[in-house]
């Protein structure tokens, strides 16, 4: 079946660590994106990407980084630079191109801080 | 700059009974797309229904109808019928101009009670 697949579920790390969430989706969809949700909160943007090759900083992406190599995937990184990175992070994708289509999402990674 | 506003943090609602989740937003775009997500326990985003800023008719899915009201500003999501199972959180979110992105709501966490 056509998806978002995040992984882990579930991750733990340490203070000052770098840290990478996969993405990947099989749906042929031109753009991605990674949101961050904090308890009681909406999502908010911290990167997408509409093509290969090329990313946009959303509202939040001090202490990411992303990249996009293959049309399928977008890693995301939290870095040691990101000050408070304990959160749920979601991957969404959509086909380019038209205002009026939703994004797809994945199950999330629990990201947490120990 | 975009934002969603839900004002209503949590509901509790009898089953079967219709419910209206309450959504306004701000833009200085005139063509703009609305989204309402549901967001169960297990947190993966589920998309209900679109509204184009230039649609006439509200849109409809199902249970789901949004009540459009431009001039106001107001994207309300109303559920027929409701079900134990639309227990969950209901997030509002919105793309507009050259924005890629959504900007989401904080949600309102509805509980339906048998």
């Amino acid at each position: 079946d056509g998806g978002i697949t995040q992984s882990p579920k579930y991750l733990f790390r340490k203070e000052g660590q770098n840290v990478t969430l996969s993405c990947e989706q099989n749906l042929n969809h031109d753009a991605m994106y990674w949101y961050r949700q904090d308890p009681g909160q909406g999502l908010r943007l911290i990167y997408y990407s509409q093509i290969v090759n090329d990313f946009q900083k959303g509202d939040i992406a001090e202490g990411y980084s992303v990249s996009r190599e293959k049309k399928e995937s977008f890693p995301l990184t939290v870095t040691s630079a990101q000050k408070n990175p304990t959160a749920f992070y979601l991957c969404a994708s959509r086909p380019s191109g038209r205002a009026n289509t939703e994004a797809f999402f994945g199950q999330g990674t629990r990201l947490t801080v120990v | 700059a975009q934002k969603i506003t839900q004002t209503q943090p949590g509901m509790f609602v009898q089953e079967k009974e219709a419910v209206t989740l309450d959504c306004t937003y701000d833009t200085s775009d005139q063509s703009y797309g609305l989204f309402w997500y549901k967001q169960p326990s297990s947190g993966e985003m589920i998309f209900l229904i679109y509204q184009g800023s230039y649609d006439e008719q509200n849109a409809t899915e199902g249970r789901y109808s949004l009540n459009f009201q431009k001039a106001r500003k107001s994207a309300n999501l109303v559920i027929s019928a409701s079900q134990l199972g639309d227990s969950a959180m209901y997030f509002c979110a919105m793309r507009g101009g050259g924005a890629d992105g959504l900007t989401f709501g904080k949600g309102t966490h509805l509980i339906i009670q048998p």
